[in-house]
């Protein structure tokens, strides 16, 4: 089955930027999506096809997607935006639906 | 406003099943997919299954394949998921999504339904 790879965790002191990445094979032929989570909360989209943001979300959000790694990039990083970060894609040759291992972002 | 919003919070024992409701209001319930995602405590996302609510088709992890069945119901806009045979491991939040005919994203969440399994 394919697999996302994350790193567990992620620390960055405020305004500047946060790198989370999201590797897996061949990944940058897949289209990946991002979701934030806050502690008791469902998921939210904050990224969807590598690097649209849905209405409502900040511009500060971005991401990109290329060969074995997708990146999630939060620009001028604020103490709300800690919380957990998940990638996902549609695995075609499975079939299904596939999150990453997440990654705890950290604002110091 | 476009919503999900799933049954309240169950206790099950060991060998039990469980089944849980999502109704959703706000768009067209049969122009969406509707998936099942599911979480256990501390740790990340799992994709169960998935449901199309115009035909009621199903396709399922194989994770689960023979213990869960995803039915819907088109005349109040809800979607069930049942999940039988249970252990202590299916303790979790379980999350209904949904997901456009074009975009394999989920873009709306219900508020989530804990299940315990415990004897």
């Amino acid at each position: 089955s394919y697999v996302l790879t994350q790193p567990p965790s992620v620390s960055v002191a405020p305004g500047q930027t946060a790198r989370i990445t999201c590797g897996g094979n061949n990944i940058g032929s897949k289209s990946v999506h991002w979701y934030q989570q806050k502690p008791g909360q469902a998921p939210v989209l904050v990224v969807y096809d590598d690097s649209d943001r849905p209405s409502g979300i900040p511009e500060r959000f971005s991401g990109s997607n290329s060969g074995n790694t997708a990146t999630l990039t939060i620009s001028r990083v604020e103490a709300g935006d800690e919380a957990d970060y998940y990638c996902q894609v549609w695995d075609s040759s499975s079939d299904h639906h596939v999150f990453g291992t997440g990654t705890k972002v950290t604002v110091l | 406003q476009v919503q999900l919003v799933q049954s309240g919070a169950e206790v099950k024992k060991p060998g039990a099943s469980v089944k849980v409701s999502c109704k959703a209001s706000g768009y067209t319930f049969t122009s969406y997919y509707m998936h099942w995602v599911r979480q256990a405590p501390g740790q990340g996302l799992e994709w169960m299954g998935i449901i199309n609510p115009s035909g009621g088709s199903t396709s399922y992890a194989q994770k689960f394949q023979g213990r869960v069945t995803m039915t819907r119901d088109t005349s109040t806009s809800t979607v069930y998921m049942e999940l039988s045979s249970l252990r202590s491991e299916d303790t979790a939040v379980y999350y209904c999504a949904r997901t456009t005919r074009s975009l394999d994203a989920f873009d709306i969440w219900g508020q989530g339904t804990m299940v315990t399994v415990s004897s």
